[in-house]
């Protein structure tokens, strides 16, 4: 039981190059989400999917787009990076939303330069 | 809207002293509360929560917390902080009506031998 896993762990980019942060959960949850963390800031929420087949934008989804592909998966696209965009992401999921315990994965940090 | 505040940005405190970490949050309905931790490198983790009930709740690692509703309060407790507590700690709410968890700025513990 692995929980969830994010890939890649570390990820430098050259400013205008697009990538896919990837998420798996094997908990069964029915929602997911995306967060970004930065000194002094805490955890923003980007994007979310309360159940399979929606997804809400968060806090600061400008510059990203989300797909839930199936229960299990919820990817973080950047389409044209940015140098604001460097920070952690990580990826959570939680059995419902909004009032359960959301469980977290491993992170990735990423650099725009 | 949803808020949570976590007063101290960061605290420093002898091994073996107690703690408290400071949490006051703000919604009209009734809240779901969440202290989570997070150490160096890690995502985070939670220590524990409240929903309804007993409003002094016991949870990982020897924390507990109190939620005092006449003063939207649920500080996070320790008699007697180890090393190994230095991290940061979140505290977060959710609600009912809500599809996803507002989180604090963080708090940062600092543990002097």
């Amino acid at each position: 039981n692995a929980g969830v896993t994010q890939t890649p762990k570390f990820q430098v980019l050259k400013t205008g190059q697009s990538m896919t942060l990837q998420c798996a959960q094997d908990m069964n949850h029915n929602s997911m989400y995306w967060y970004r963390q930065d000194p002094g800031m805490g955890l923003r929420l980007i994007y979310y999917s309360a159940s399979e087949g929606t997804t809400d934008k968060g806090e600061v989804p400008n510059g990203y787009n989300v797909s839930r592909l199936n229960k299990r998966e919820f990817s973080l696209r950047l389409e044209s990076a940015a140098p604001s965009q460097t920070s952690v992401y990580f990826c959570a999921s939680s059995e419902f939303p909004g009032t359960d315990t959301q469980y977290f994965g491993p992170g990735t940090r990423l650099t725009v330069l | 809207a949803q808020s949570v505040t976590q007063p101290d940005i960061h605290i420093t405190v002898s091994e073996g002293a107690s703690l408290e970490l400071r949490c006051n949050y703000s919604y009209g309905a009734t809240p779901y509360l969440f202290w989570y931790v997070q150490s160096p490198g890690q995502g985070l983790q939670l220590l524990l929560k409240y929903f309804s009930g007993d409003t002094l709740v016991q949870g990982i690692k020897g924390f507990e917390a109190e939620f005092k509703r006449s003063q939207s309060s649920f500080n996070l407790r320790k008699p007697s902080v180890h090393w190994s507590d230095a991290a940061e700690y979140f505290c977060a709410v959710g609600a009912m009506d809500t599809d996803k968890l507002i989180f604090g700025t963080g708090t940062r513990l600092q543990v002097f031998p």
